[in-house]
């Protein structure tokens, strides 16, 4: 089992929708980091949390500490917010390690 | 605040020849990230420093592949010699990290290579 698993790994929808994108994960974290790549572009950090949710624009991050468990959400989605996006946690550790879960490949078709 | 500097952008070599990526992480970063991403799949990790210990260089084919990050600021990334399945784009990333705080992950825009 990986230590972080994604869902789904891919995701389709009609511009408009509210989107929904779920990060589960098993080891004790210090921080959990969405992230977002366009196809053939580089990677973007979105969020980083430690607890509770964060907001920018039409995008929200929340995360359950207790339940090992964050969402992204995409509000109003549009054809631009299609992309991978990756959550990746940092292990509570003083290494800082990452480990990244395999992306979800996210389509908004107009 | 400037982002994190990588260069060349591009680079185009032969098989068998030799080639070195810079990354110049935003100022203060101690954690340094060296990613592999080859077309269609995820990053994978090459090498992580912490200031210019070295983490982890647990997937870093050291037979062709080595990274140094002298004085703990920049890196570089040399494959010597490079094979055809090292296109790819490479990734660094740093963040600020002391003690048992983490801090957000900056990304350079990759430096993509094509070996022929």
């Amino acid at each position: 089992k990986n230590e972080v698993e994604q869902s789904p790994q891919n995701l389709t929808a009609q511009e408009g929708e509210f989107i929904t994108i779920n990060c589960s994960y098993s080891v004790g974290i210090s921080a959990l980091h969405w992230l977002q790549q366009h196809p053939g572009g580089g990677i973007v950090s979105l969020f980083m949390l430690s607890s509770g949710k964060k907001k920018h624009g039409r995008l929200i991050a929340t995360i359950n500490i207790q339940e090992k468990h964050s969402s992204l959400h995409i509000t109003a989605s549009h054809p631009r917010d299609s992309a991978v996006y990756i959550c990746a946690v940092r292990l509570m550790d003083s290494n800082y390690q990452l480990i990244w879960g395999a992306g979800t490949k996210l389509i908004i078709k107009p | 605040e400037a982002g994190v500097a990588q260069s060349p952008r591009y680079k185009i070599i032969e098989k068998r020849q030799s080639v070195a990526f810079w990354c110049n992480p935003i100022s203060g970063h101690a954690t340094l990230y060296w990613y592999q991403q080859i077309l269609g799949q995820g990053p994978k990790l090459l090498i992580q420093f912490q200031n210019n210990g070295v983490v982890d260089d647990s997937q870093l084919p050291k037979d062709r592949f080595s990274a140094e990050r002298l004085k703990g600021v920049d890196s570089t990334l040399k494959i010597q010699p490079a094979k055809l399945e090292d296109s790819a784009v490479y990734l660094c990333a740093s963040s600020f990290d002391r003690g048992f705080t983490t801090g957000e992950l900056f990304f350079g825009e990759g430096s993509r290579l094509t070996v022929l």
